[in-house]
């Protein structure tokens, strides 16, 4: 079965400073998609950023980068310049099936400390 | 451009009885997915409907069902409420099979008394 484990159940920042979130995964799927969610309080999931595990050039999104290594299956979120709007639980996940079902993980709370 | 949209935002029931949750998908969006988020147990794929069938279902009883319209809205239909079915249920629409992106609704949060 598809895993995905995010080992840092919590984390906290300082604004402007820059934080990385660890996720692993496991995956028998030849072509697959990773993806991080933001959860907020408001509990609306957030598309934060993807990447396709045919490309090796690591995805960027404004303040927000992966570091995708695959042969390691690896995908860490990097938050640079964190802002206070950045507090919510983040989710690894990685898609599995011909539907591109999604495998999340357990989430990371990440609180952005003023 | 609308996003996914769920109804009704709390819900609560009583256990044996019968949840009936919404979910309207992005315009020209033709796939949905529901996952079930419980305490202590993550998120988890429960259906996944395409074109108006069910095209997988993830490891949960029969007794979470439901079915896709023809305008590709979708809802969910739990029957014989127990307990640990209390969570928040979250929908996601994606333009297609081929498309990988999933956008996700507010969630629906059931309880269960």
């Amino acid at each position: 079965a598809q895993t995905v484990t995010q080992s840092q159940p919590e984390m906290s920042v300082q604004e402007a400073e820059t934080v990385t979130l660890s996720c692993t995964y496991d995956t028998s799927e030849s072509n697959y998609y990773l993806f991080w969610y933001k959860q907020p309080p408001s509990r609306q999931m957030i598309l934060v950023i993807r990447q396709e595990a045919y490309k090796q050039q690591n995805a960027t999104e404004n303040r927000f980068s992966v570091n995708f290594q695959k042969a390691a299956k690896s995908f860490s979120l990097k938050i640079s310049d964190s802002q206070l709007g950045d507090t919510a639980m983040y989710f690894c996940a990685c898609t599995e099936g011909a539907g591109n079902m999604l495998t999340f993980g357990g989430g990371t709370r990440l609180m952005v400390k003023p | 451009e609308a996003g996914v949209t769920q109804s009704p935002t709390h819900l609560i029931k009583t256990r044996g009885q019968q949840a009936t949750l919404r979910c309207s998908p992005i315009s020209g969006h033709t796939s949905v997915y529901w996952y079930q988020q419980a305490l202590g147990l993550g998120l988890q794929f429960l259906l996944w409907y395409d074109e108006g069938e069910e095209r997988n279902r993830g490891n949960f009883p029969p007794r979470f069902s439901g079915r896709q319209f023809p305008n590709y809205s979708s809802e969910l239909n739990v029957n014989a409420l127990e307990l640990e079915d209390s969570a928040l249920y979250l929908c996601a629409s994606s333009p297609g099979t081929l498309t990988d992106t999933q956008y996700f609704g507010p969630g629906t949060r059931l309880t269960v008394l």
